[in-house]
């Protein structure tokens, strides 16, 4: 079955700190790959979004994800936290070739300390 | 531009009673239409996916069922809610023909069956 890991459940890092969340994906072929951010008692929204192209991809708020297919992976950046990027951060992926069902990691919840 | 709307924001209901929650799009047509449910740990859950008026696809065996009588409108149902129905619940819409698979989520509604 196909599957997305993230490595870290609960994170916690101080104001300034560098983030790096890990995201593995369970199978091959053409995939489009996401990060979503759930902010306290807010929506579900897109940080940012990888179809094709330069595997870098920069989302909002300074965070940036990185496409390796050779391991499938699709981690999450961003070099200096703040405050307000306390949320649950959640990595999905989509495997075109099976219609239009993303598979969603289990979550990884971030605490930034100011 | 699209907007995502759920009803009730917040539900508690008791064992045995029935359910419907709903969930409306605007601003798009023939959307793709999903159910999910989210789970602390476990990321989001698909349960049900529409491409179209009246066609439903179960992704998981469960006590609840979905149908989407009209183009926008997308309703969760349980005709004898469990204790283990508690949950977080989200709708979410793609463009038709999937669009690379990027979702818009709603708000959720966070359902407690005593």
């Amino acid at each position: 079955a196909q599957s997305v890991s993230q490595h870290n459940h609960h994170v916690i890092l101080s104001e300034a700190a560098s983030l790096e969340l890990g995201c593995n994906y369970s199978y091959g072929g053409t995939v489009n790959l996401f990060w979503y951010v759930q902010y306290p008692g807010q929506h579900l929204q897109l940080l940012l979004k990888y179809f094709s192209g330069d595997p870098l991809v920069k989302g909002i708020k300074g965070f940036e994800a990185e496409f390796i297919k050779s391991k499938f992976s699709f981690n999450l950046r961003k070099p200096s936290v703040q405050w307000s990027d306390t949320a649950e951060y959640y990595c999905a992926v989509i495997n075109m070739e099976y219609g239009n069902k993303l598979v969603f990691g289990a979550g990884t919840i971030l605490r930034v300390k100011s | 531009s699209q907007t995502i709307h759920q009803w009730p924001a917040t539900l508690v209901q008791p064992v045995g009673s029935p359910l419907s929650l709903e969930c409306t799009v605007e601003g798009t047509s023939n959307p793709n239409l999903y159910w999910y449910r989210q789970a602390a740990g476990r990321g989001l859950q698909l349960l049900f996916y529409s491409v179209g008026i009246g066609q439903i696809s179960s992704e998981v065996p469960q006590n609840l069922s979905a149908s989407r009588p009209q183009d926008r409108q997308f309703i969760l149902s349980s005709k004898k809610l469990l204790l283990s129905d508690s949950g977080f619940y989200l709708c979410a819409w793609s463009r038709a023909g999937g669009w690379g698979g990027e979702q818009f989520f709603g708000p959720g509604t966070r359902l407690t069956v005593l």
